[in-house]
């Protein structure tokens, strides 16, 4: 069945330095894959998407990159702040069949920046 | 422009109550999603309203059941309420067909059930 799984559940980083969290997906039929933070206390944040045909996608500080290839998805953070500390979700979407409508998430990567 | 918002913040119940959560989505969102959130596990998919209906429902048992309103708040409720029940409840909503897979999210109903 659908996964979308993360290779680490922790990551830690000084303030100014780039973060990479990674993310692993399993279902090819997949039409896009989305980033979410979400801060303690609160709901999960949308922070970029890509669609299944791109590569990658970049938005403010943030650069998303999809290797289809390998089934990996990748969330880019430049310039971390602490402000950045939350756990990350990666997410997918399949738009066919019994998921219509349905986001598959991620177990969640722990972001922790060090000022 | 106001977020997803959900009620109540926190809600405790014992074993065999009823439960019902309540959200209103983002204006001008006609779809409405609601994720279960259990503690040290993602995000689990329960429904999806979209204008009035029904569209698709998770794993879940029937006991978890839910309406989309004309104004498309939404009300998820979950009978005979389970220990294993307690859980973060996520409300989520987007703008509707053509937008699903862009979900904005509300901060959730704490449902601990004693």
């Amino acid at each position: 069945g659908e996964s979308v799984g993360l290779h680490l559940p922790t990551l830690s980083v000084q303030e100014g330095d780039n973060s990479i969290i990674n993310c692993a997906y399993s279902n090819s039929a997949s039409d896009y894959f989305i980033w979410y933070k979400q801060e303690s206390g609160k709901g999960p944040q949308f922070i970029i998407d890509i669609r299944s045909n791109m590569d990658k996608r970049q938005g403010q500080r943030v650069t998303v990159l999809l290797n289809k290839t390998v089934k990996h998805l990748s969330l880019q953070i430049a310039a971390t702040q602490p402000g950045d500390s939350a756990v990350y979700f990666c997410a997918e979407y399949d738009a066919g069949g019994t998921s219509y409508g349905k986001l598959t998430f991620g177990q969640g990567t722990i972001l922790t920046v060090h000022p | 422009e106001a977020g997803v918002t959900q009620s109540p913040t926190h809600l405790i119940k014992t074993r065999g109550q009823q439960a019902t959560l309540r959200c209103s989505p983002i204006s001008g969102h006609t779809s409405v999603y609601w994720y279960q959130q259990a503690l040290g596990l993602g995000l689990q998919f329960l429904l999806w309203y979209d204008e009035g209906e029904e569209r698709n429902r998770g794993n879940f048992p029937p006991r978890f059941s839910g309406r989309q309103f004309p104004n498309y708040s939404s009300e998820l409720n979950v009978n005979a309420l389970e220990l294993e029940d307690s859980a973060l409840y996520l409300c989520a909503s987007s703008l509707g067909i053509l937008a699903k897979n862009i979900q904005y999210f509300g901060a959730g109903t704490r449902l601990s059930v004693l």
